[in-house]
C-alpha cells in the first residue's frame, strides 16, 4: 500500500523567511514519484514540483526545491524567501511507477505567511 | 493553451436528486483522473480513464457514482441518488502520458443538502 503523511496541518512564515513542509511516504514500488501541489484559497491544484526516486539531484523550481531523503523515505518541501502569495494548503502526493498510476495525497499543510 | 475546466464550480442540491460533473481535459491528454476531498480529509482518487476506456475505477465509492468519457475527450461524473457524504471538492486532472504530471483543474465544490 501507498502512504502519504503530512504531519503539519497548520504552518506560520514570515514574509522573506523560508519554510520547510514535511512529507514522508512508504510504498512498496521500486520506482516512484512525488509531487507538491498548492491549492490557494481559490481551489484550484496547482503543481509545483516533482522528484523521483532515481534522480540523483534534489529537484528545484525557482523558490521551492524538495529535500529528497529516500532512506528516511521523506520528501520535504521548502520554500525560499516566502512571499504573501504563498498562503495557502500544500498537498505531497506519491505516485508508484507500477499499476495504474493514480496519485496517493497527504492531508494538506495550511500555510500562512506573514507580512 | 487551455487548462483543465471543470464544470460547474459549484453545486448545491438536495439528497436525493442527481447531479453531473463535467470535466475538460488539457487537449491532447488521454489520461483523465477524478479525485475527491471531503471536508478536512486528504483527497482520493476516484477513477482513471485512458482515452474512453476505464483503466482504473477502484476508487468509486459506490454504484451512485457512474463516470464516463466518451469519445476520449470530456468526462462526465454522475452521482445519483446523491447522499450527504457525497459533498466535497471534485478534481478532474489529465496528463498525456501516466508518469508525467498531473494537471488539475479547479475543481467542483458539492453540497448536498
Amino acid at each position: 500500500a501507498q502512504k502519504i503523511t503530512q504531519t503539519q496541518p497548520g504552518m506560520f512564515v514570515q514574509e522573506k523567511e523560508a519554510v520547510t513542509l514535511d512529507c514522508t511516504y512508504d510504498t512498496s514500488d521500486p520506482s516512484y514519484g512525488l509531487f507538491w501541489y498548492k491549492q490557494p484559497s481559490s481551489g484550484e491544484m496547482i503543481f509545483l514540483i516533482y522528484q523521483g526516486s532515481y534522480d540523483q539531484q534534489n529537484a528545484t523550481e525557482g523558490r521551492y526545491s524538495l529535500n529528497f531523503q529516500k532512506a528516511r523515505k521523506s520528501a520535504n518541501l521548502v520554500i525560499s524567501a516566502s512571499q504573501l502569495g504563498d498562503s495557502a494548503m500544500y498537498f505531497c502526493a506519491l505516485r508508484g511507477n507500477t499499476g495504474f498510476q493514480k496519485l496517493v495525497f497527504g492531508t494538506g499543510t495550511r500555510l500562512l505567511v506573514s507580512p | 493553451e487551455a487548462g483543465v475546466t471543470q464544470f460547474p464550480s459549484h453545486s448545491v442540491i438536495e439528497k436525493g436528486q442527481t447531479v453531473t460533473l463535467r470535466c475538460d481535459p488539457i487537449s491532447g491528454h488521454d489520461n483523465l483522473y477524478w479525485y475527491r476531498r471531503v471536508m478536512g480529509k486528504e483527497i482520493k482518487f476516484l477513477l482513471h480513464f485512458v482515452k474512453e476506456s476505464k483503466q482504473d475505477e477502484s476508487g468509486m465509492p459506490n454504484n451512485r457514482f457512474l463516470a464516463e468519457r466518451t469519445g476520449g475527450t470530456y468526462s462526465t461524473l454522475k452521482v445519483q441518488p446523491a447522499e450527504l457524504e457525497d459533498s466535497g471538492v471534485y478534481f478532474c486532472a489529465s496528463s498525456q502520458l501516466m508518469n508525467t504530471e498531473a494537471f488539475f483543474g479547479q475543481g467542483t465544490r458539492l453540497t448536498v443538502v
